[in-house]
C-alpha cells in the first residue's frame, strides 16, 4: 500500500527548532518529486516546498533560508528541518508525493498521495 | 509569482445541485492546474489534474476544464459526501500556489 506517515511535529519556542520527518512505503522516494504543504489554523492550503527527484530544492518565500528539504534514501524518508520558527509556521503540516504525468510531449504535476499531517505549535 | 484566486469563497447547495467553482492565476498557465478536495481534519484529497484529468477512483460527477488563465471544477450533481473545500493549485511553476480555497456547505 502507498502511504505517508508524518511525525516530529510538537511545541516549540519562536526562534526554536524542529526536523519533520515523512516516511514513505510501497513507492521510492528518490524517485518521485516530494512535497510539504502546511495549513495554519482556519487557513487555506500552503505550499512550503519541493524536493525533486534530481535532487533540486525550491521554497516558499516565507520560508527560505530557515527550512531546509531533503530525504534519506536508505531510510525512504523525507525531511524538513525547519530553523528560526516563528508563531505564523502555527500548522498543519503535510507531506505529499508530487506524481509526474506526460502527454503531448509537456509533463504534469500533481500530489496524489498525501500523508495525515504532524501539528507544528510554535508559542512561548 | 503567479498568483491564484478562486471564486465564490463559499456557497450553499442542496443535494443533487451542479456546482461551478471558478478558479483564476494572474498569468498563463496552460493546463497546469489541480483541483483538490479538503474535509475538516483531513488531508486533502487529489479530483482533478492537468486542468480536465480524473483522478483514478474519483466519481465521474467531478469534472475540469479550463485552460490559460481560467478554470472550472464541475459537480453534476451534489452528493452528501461532497460538502468540503475545493482548492485549486497551478503545478506551473514554483512556487506552486494554491488559491484560497471555496467552501461547499449545505443550503
Amino acid at each position: 500500500e502507498v502511504q505517508l506517515v508524518e511525525s516530529g511535529g510538537g511545541l516549540v519556542q519562536p526562534g526554536g527548532s524542529l526536523r519533520l520527518s515523512c516516511a514513505a512505503s510501497g513507492f521510492t522516494v528518490s524517485s518521485n518529486y516530494m512535497s510539504w504543504v502546511r495549513q495554519a489554523p482556519g487557513k487555506g492550503l500552503e505550499w512550503v516546498s519541493v524536493i525533486y527527484s534530481g535532487g533540486s530544492t525550491y521554497y516558499a518565500d516565507s520560508v527560505k533560508g530557515r527550512f531546509t528539504i531533503s530525504r534519506d534514501n536508505s531510510k525512504n524518508t523525507l525531511y524538513l528541518q525547519m530553523n528560526s520558527l516563528r508563531a505564523e509556521d502555527t500548522a498543519v503540516y503535510y507531506c505529499a508525493r508530487d506524481q509526474t504525468t506526460s502527454a503531448s510531449g509537456y509533463y504534469y504535476y500533481y500530489m496524489d498521495v498525501w500523508g495525515k499531517g504532524t501539528t507544528v505549535t510554535v508559542s512561548s | 509569482d503567479i498568483q491564484m484566486t478562486q471564486s465564490p469563497s463559499s456557497l450553499s447547495a442542496s443535494v443533487g445541485d451542479r456546482v461551478t467553482i471558478t478558479c483564476r492565476a494572474s498569468q498563463s498557465i496552460s493546463s497546469y492546474l489541480n483541483w483538490y478536495q479538503q474535509k475538516p481534519g483531513k488531508a486533502p484529497k487529489l479530483l482533478i489534474y492537468a486542468a480536465s484529468s480524473l483522478q483514478s477512483g474519483v466519481p465521474s460527477r467531478f469534472s475540469g476544464s479550463g485552460s490559460g488563465t481560467d478554470f472550472t471544477l464541475t459537480i453534476s450533481s451534489l452528493q452528501p459526501e461532497d460538502f468540503a473545500t475545493y482548492y485549486c493549485q497551478q503545478s506551473y511553476s514554483t512556487p506552486r500556489g494554491f488559491g484560497p480555497g471555496t467552501k461547499v456547505d449545505i443550503k
